[in-house]
Parts: C-alpha cells; structure tokens; sequence
C-alpha cells in the first residue's frame, strides 16, 4: 500500500535556528513528490515539486532534496513568519491524473 | 476569480440532513479535485475531474457522496443523510492539468459541522 509518512508532527524552533522536516514514501511507482504549506483555516500553497532521486529546489528560505526514500525539507534561519503546517504528497501511478497521498504534516512554530 | 473559490466556508447540519458544498475553480483550469481533511488525519482523496472524460470517483467513501461538474467550471460535492464521521473540512483544488511543476491551487475549504 501506498503510504507517506511526515515526521517529526510538531517542531519549535527559535528563529534563526535551522532545521530540516523529513516525508518519508514508500509507494509503487513514483511520478512525483510535492511539498504545499497550510496556514491555519487555509487551504494548502503550492511550494515545490520534486521529480527524480537527487533533485533539489529551493525558494527563499527553504530547500527541498529528493532521494528514493524521502523527501527533506531544509529550513535555514527560519523566522516567525515561516509557521505553518507543512504537507508533503506524492503521485504515483502510470497515468497523469495528479491525485496525490499527503502525509499527515509537520506542524513548525518559529518562537522570535 | 483570481483563486479557487468555496462556498459555504462554514456548515453546521443536522444529522440525516442533506447538504451542498460548491467550488468554482481557476478559469482555465480543466483539472478539479476534491479533498477531505479530518481533525489530525492527512487530506484523503475523494473525487477528480478532468476536462470531459469520466470522474475519478475512487476515493468516495460512500454511497452518501456524489460530486458533478457543470460545464467544465463549477463543482458542487453533495453529501446525503450526514453522519457525524462526516464532519470535516472539505478542500477544492483546480490545476491546468494534473499536479504538474505548479501544483494545484487550493481553495480555503468548507467546514463541515455534523451535529
């Protein structure tokens, strides 16, 4: 069965203070890995998508890298302003449909 | 609209009633999906559309559920004889196709209160 798993639920960090979220996959048949962050009472903003094993992406403060387990979403010098709940998802399958399997999130809060 | 729209963003039902959830999607969009977020669970499937083929309706957890697209633009997701498991918020994505290099847009979900 198809199963993605976030970890860890929660992080407290103080800004400035890195640290990287782990989305671990196991599926069959990866088509690709998407990161999305949710604010409280928001649906969920697209912030990447990772196709193959060794790719990385990054935007502002965050870097996202792919190996053929997990995904690691990198967060350097974090500020206040970067909390938020962050999903990953994957599409798997032979055919383009974008259905996507979320983990269940990491919620980050950034103390200043 | 500039985004994805959902209409209502809070519903309180009575148990057994019927009720109408609507997303009016990005124009443009011919990718729509619909997804359940329950308190502590990961969003969960329901429902895909594209364009004019057939829905992907594989993720319905039931007979109780049924979701059409008029027109290749709105979408209304129609939930029979609530039950309490029902509560959640329902969240509504459009995309040009597919989940892509861009993702889908989500829009800010309906908060489904079965009581």
């Amino acid at each position: 069965e198809d199963q993605v798993t976030q970890s860890p639920e929660a992080l407290r960090l103080q800004e400035g203070e890195s640290s990287s979220l782990n989305c671990s996959y196991t599926v069959s048949g990866l088509r690709g890995l998407f990161w999305y962050r949710q604010d409280p009472g928001k649906g969920p903003e697209f912030l990447f998508t990772l196709y193959s094993a060794g790719e990385e992406k990054e935007k502002e403060r965050l870097k996202a890298t792919l190996t053929k387990k997990e995904s690691f979403l990198h967060i350097t010098a974090p500020k206040p302003e970067d909390s938020a709940t962050y999903l990953c998802a994957v599409e798997v399958g032979s055919s383009n449909t974008g259905k996507l399997i979320f983990g269940q999130g990491t919620t980050l809060q950034v103390k200043p | 609209g500039a985004g994805v729209s959902q209409s209502p963003s809070n519903k309180v039902t009575e148990k057994g009633k019927d009720v109408e959830l609507r997303c009016d999607p990005i124009s443009g969009h011919t990718a729509l999906y619909w997804y359940r977020q329950s308190l502590g669970q990961g969003l969960e499937f329901l429902i895909y559309f594209q364009g004019n083929s057939a829905p992907d309706k594989s993720g319905l957890p039931s007979d109780r559920f049924s979701a059409e697209r008029t027109g290749g633009s709105v979408s209304t997701l129609t939930i029979q004889r609530t039950q309490q498991e029902d509560s959640a918020v329902y969240l509504c994505a459009s995309s040009i196709w597919g989940a892509g290099d861009y993702g889908y847009t989500f829009g800010s979900g309906t908060r489904l209160t079965v009581v």
